[in-house]
């Protein structure tokens, strides 16, 4: 079945210093997802790329599709301690009509 | 406040019992989704639904089942209960009628505990 392979599970960070959590796809996914959950708290939409090779940007945050629309990425450049929490990157697959979810990146920032 | 209601927030159950969670979806969105997250999981897709209608259906269990009522608000229905079950289950919905889908508001979760 479809998966979505996110890594690395943990990152903890110096206050100050970047973090980046990757995403791929073994198929190739119709759009991808990026949902920050705070701890106690629920996913909450971050943005939508569609397009292959696109590239967003919010803030100190960068996402980022792949040309083969198989693997994304969420860049935050100088993290903040209003970082911490799991960031969730999630495909939609075409054929399927499933969002499937990647398991996550746990973010640490020490201040 | 995402829009989307779930009940009850916190429910603490025996192994074998049969427990009912709800969800309303934000007004106007058609489509409702089930998710189940575990201590420091993922979030597993376990069913969605469009309008009555299930449209897609991931990994539930067959002691579990969901279905969407005429006003849009859903419920999931898990039975059997095993201490594996405990988890956090979060409900979903989404404005867009078609797929993709769009964004997901998601509830605040009901978590579930089984004794």
């Amino acid at each position: 079945g479809q998966q979505v392979m996110q890594i690395p599970q943990y990152q903890h960070v110096q206050e100050g210093e970047d973090f980046t959590t990757y995403c791929n796809s073994s198929t190739t996914l119709s759009n991808i997802q990026w949902y920050k959950q705070r701890p106690g708290g629920h996913p909450v939409f971050l943005i939508q790329l569609v397009k292959s090779g696109e590239v967003k940007k919010q803030k100190r945050l960068t996402f980022q599709f792949g040309e083969a629309k198989k693997n994304s990425s969420l860049h935050i450049t100088a993290t903040q301690t209003t970082d911490v929490g799991t960031y969730f990157c999630a495909g939609f697959y075409t054929g399927g009509f499933k969002t499937i979810f990647g398991a996550g990146t746990r973010l640490f920032v020490k201040a | 406040d995402s829009g989307v209601t779930q009940t009850p927030k916190h429910l603490i159950t025996a192994t074998g019992q049969r427990v009912t969670l709800r969800c309303s979806p934000r007004s106007g969105d058609l489509s409702v989704y089930w998710y189940q997250q575990s201590l420091d999981q993922g979030l597993q897709f376990l069913i969605q639904y469009y309008n009555g209608e299930e449209r897609a259906k991931g990994n539930i269990l067959e002691r579990f089942s969901a279905q969407q009522f005429p006003d849009l608000h859903s419920e999931l229905n898990l039975s059997s209960l095993e201490l594996g079950d405990s988890a956090l289950y979060f409900c979903a919905s989404s404005v867009v009628a078609g797929a993709p889908p769009g964004e997901l508001f998601f509830g605040e979760g009901s978590r579930l505990t089984v004794l």
